[in-house]
């Protein structure tokens, strides 16, 4: 259980154009969903929290207009990174939390397999 | 903020050796502590969740121990195998319980 999907998995892409990856929590629920970033040799970033049905929160130093996040469901938070430029070029990774905490222990996220953009 | 900090950043054994990995964190007021593996270009597996009031956790030939007072977890691993080589990453849930702290993480390879 808990199982959280990503797609695409990968993307290439060319400078100036919009990219959306999906985040899909395949047999729970969840209200809040998280954005990561990952730059190659580095630690995962957190970009953004979003909550289902709200606004995204999002973390110091992302841009909110670049980054647009879409939770419109339960099971699907949408990222679409817009007018995609060289250095947008990473690797995203989203975790969902489930509702009412049914993961093993209370807060525990579950990830997604990530995907990995390259803006050419 | 939350730092976390992860020693070394790469370490090479040969196969059989066990071996410990570190993560410091700076604000000791955390949630749970967990740790992940990471294989190249490859999403997360979490290995082990530390709850705060708990000392240590154990899965097969990993153990993690939690010392919050000090900041430290350490990471066990028994008698390594090729297979366990990868990038192991130290996270911190904040006492809010959401936001998650990730260290760099350590670069393991264990070869035969």
């Amino acid at each position: 259980g808990a199982v959280v999907s990503q797609h695409p998995s990968w993307v290439i892409c060319k400078s100036g154009t919009s990219v959306k990856i999906e985040c899909r929590s395949l047999d729970f629920q969840a209200t809040t969903m998280f954005w990561y970033r990952q730059f190659p040799k580095q630690s995962l970033m957190l970009m953004a929290t979003s909550n289902e049905g709200s606004k995204a929160t999002y973390e110091q130093g992302v841009e909110k207009d670049k980054f647009l996040i879409n939770h419109a469901s339960l099971t699907l938070s949408t990222l679409t990174v817009t007018s995609a430029h060289p250095e947008d070029s990473s690797f995203y990774i989203c975790s969902a939390l489930p509702l009412g905490g049914a993961g093993s222990y209370y807060n525990e996220q579950f990830f997604g397999p990530g995907t990995r953009l390259t803006v050419l | 903020k939350q730092e976390v900090t992860q020693i070394p950043a790469a370490l090479s054994v040969p196969e059989g050796e066990n071996l410990v990995l570190n993560c410091s964190f700076t604000d000791s007021a955390i949630y749970n502590l967990q740790w992940f593996r990471q294989d190249p270009g490859k999403g997360l597996t979490s290995l082990l969740l530390i709850q705060s009031s708990q000392r240590e956790q154990t899965s097969g030939r990993l153990n993690a121990s939690l010392d919050k007072s000090s900041g430290r977890s350490t990471l066990y691993i028994a008698a390594s195998q090729p297979g366990d080589s990868a990038t192991y990453l130290c996270a911190v849930y904040s006492n809010s319980g959401y936001a998650l702290n990730f260290g760099k993480g350590t670069s393991l390879l264990v070869t035969p």
